[in-house]
């Protein structure tokens, strides 16, 4: 089975750091995924982890615990565009995908 | 990243009906995928577009209901037939890229009447 956890929302405040936790219970378990989705729109991509650790994009970093079912999307400096869903999804055999509801991120100024 | 386009962008249908969705990639891929959104939810797997051969369906998904044709590595469709206002949606592709990243298009927003 499949099971994708992550928290429905959290509020920052511009300039500070958020970390989006996700943890995941998947069969056959590839890869983690995280979008960033605005309202209205498609989600869009950020990072793809396979292996265990920290990888850093910009302002974006995702790290992954294979052994222990855990990822987190870390988000530093925060902009007010930066307000958004961020989906976790676990990839797994056929390399389909598994999403978590969601976290809502506000930033208030 | 793969260039992803949709059409129809968006639809309003009557029940009964059908609509085919088309999702055009810009560069061959080997793997395509439909995945649902339904309002305040996240994403669901319907089914994945296999080049060549019938399409996987996911649990809960059949085929007399969301037919798909793949007919090349840089197409596919997606037919949400005798709709119902439960198929109220949005409907996206995806496309597996160099690497495993997946990217998704900008999505058919469907509201049936």
């Amino acid at each position: 089975g499949q099971n994708i956890d992550q928290p429905t929302e959290m509020t920052a405040t511009e300039g500070a750091i958020v970390q989006i936790n996700c943890t995941y219970q998947t069969s056959g378990f590839n890869g983690l995924f995280w979008y960033q989705q605005h309202a209205g729109e498609a989600p869009t991509f950020l990072s793809y982890n396979v292996l265990d650790g920290l990888e850093e994009k910009g302002r974006f970093s995702s790290f992954l615990s294979r052994s222990k079912g855990y990822s987190y999307l870390l988000l530093k400096e925060l902009q007010m565009k930066d307000s958004a869903s961020y989906l976790c999804a676990a990839g797994a055999a056929g390399n389909k995908l598994t999403f978590g509801g969601g976290t809502r991120v506000l930033v208030k100024p | 990243s793969a260039v992803i386009s949709q059409k129809p962008s968006r639809d309003i249908c009557q029940r009964g009906t059908s609509l085919t969705i088309q999702c055009q990639v810009d560069s061959q891929v080997t793997m395509m995928f439909w995945y649902r959104q339904q309002p305040g939810q996240s994403l669901t797997l319907i089914a994945t577009a296999n080049q060549g051969s019938e399409a996987t369906y996911e649990s809960g998904f059949v085929i007399d209901k969301f037919p798909i044709s793949r007919p090349n590595l840089t197409f596919s469709t997606l037919t949400v037939s005798n709709m119902s206002p439960e198929d109220s949606s949005i409907y996206l592709c995806s496309v597996e890229y160099l690497g495993g990243e997946q990217y998704f298009g900008p999505g058919t927003r469907l509201t049936v009447t």
